[in-house]
């Protein structure tokens, strides 16, 4: 089964800047858009960024991301607190006719 | 605002049937697509399919084709996911979720979750 793959872990302080990375393949992230989703502990799944860099409403512009080719990131500056969360990426994937999630990152504020 | 809520926790012996729904209010139900996923504990949310609220066309992962049905009642705005022979693998928190108007497969809306437990 294609998946997209994460670093399990990130961490920073404070006000720091952290980037996230997502690996895919030609058929997922290399062909087709991404999106961001923000899971804290006991929640439901949040969307926090749409066709590779676009923030919904509400989503502050500490959140950023690009893509290129086959794989795709997530920026957070200026780190808080309540951004310790799980962050997870996901592309629609055109030889299984899903959508496929990344592992997961589960970002810690020190 | 947007809302969707899930029916409640649900325990079943492998091999049974399950029906979860999802009653959607704060925009109009056909105009946005229906998602259904699911979430083991401890590992990433897997998408299972997702239903044309205003056409009724569904779509299943290969992973579910056969097993999973999805529907709707658009007089009460409402989508439902029903998974048959249920297995211990299935154990998972059950998630609705929107499609957004500008990425089909870009969810901006969830519902609470269904916890669903598969144990004899």
């Amino acid at each position: 089964q294609s998946v997209l793959t994460q670093p399990p872990s990130a961490s920073g302080t404070p006000g720091q800047r952290v980037t996230i990375s997502c690996s895919g393949s030609s058929s997922d992230i290399g062909s087709n858009t991404v999106n961001w989703y923000q899971q804290l502990p006991g929640t439901a799944p949040k969307l926090l960024i749409y066709s590779d860099n676009q923030r919904p409403s509400g989503v502050p512009d500490r959140f950023s991301a690009s893509k290129s080719g086959t794989s795709a990131s997530l920026a957070i500056s200026g780190l808080q607190s309540e951004d310790e969360a799980d962050y997870y990426c996901a592309a629609w994937d055109d030889s299984l006719n899903g959508v496929v999630f990344g592992g997961g990152t589960k970002l810690t504020v020190l | 605002q947007v809302q969707l809520v899930q029916s409640g926790a649900e325990v079943w012996k492998p091999g049974a049937s399950m029906n979860i729904s999802c009653k959607a209010s704060g925009y109009t139900f056909t105009r946005y697509t229906i998602h259904w996923l699911r979430q083991a504990p401890g590992q990433r949310p897997e998408w299972m399919g997702w239903v044309n609220t205003g056409k009724g066309e569904t779509k299943y992962s290969q992973k579910f084709q056969g097993r999973v049905t999805l529907s709707r009642d658009t007089s009460a705005s409402t989508a439902y996911m029903h998974l048959s022979s249920l297995r211990s693998e299935d154990t998972a928190v059950y998630y609705c979720a929107r499609g957004t108007a500008y990425s089909l497969f870009a969810f901006d809306a969830w519902g609470q979750g269904t916890m669903v437990t598969v144990s004899s």
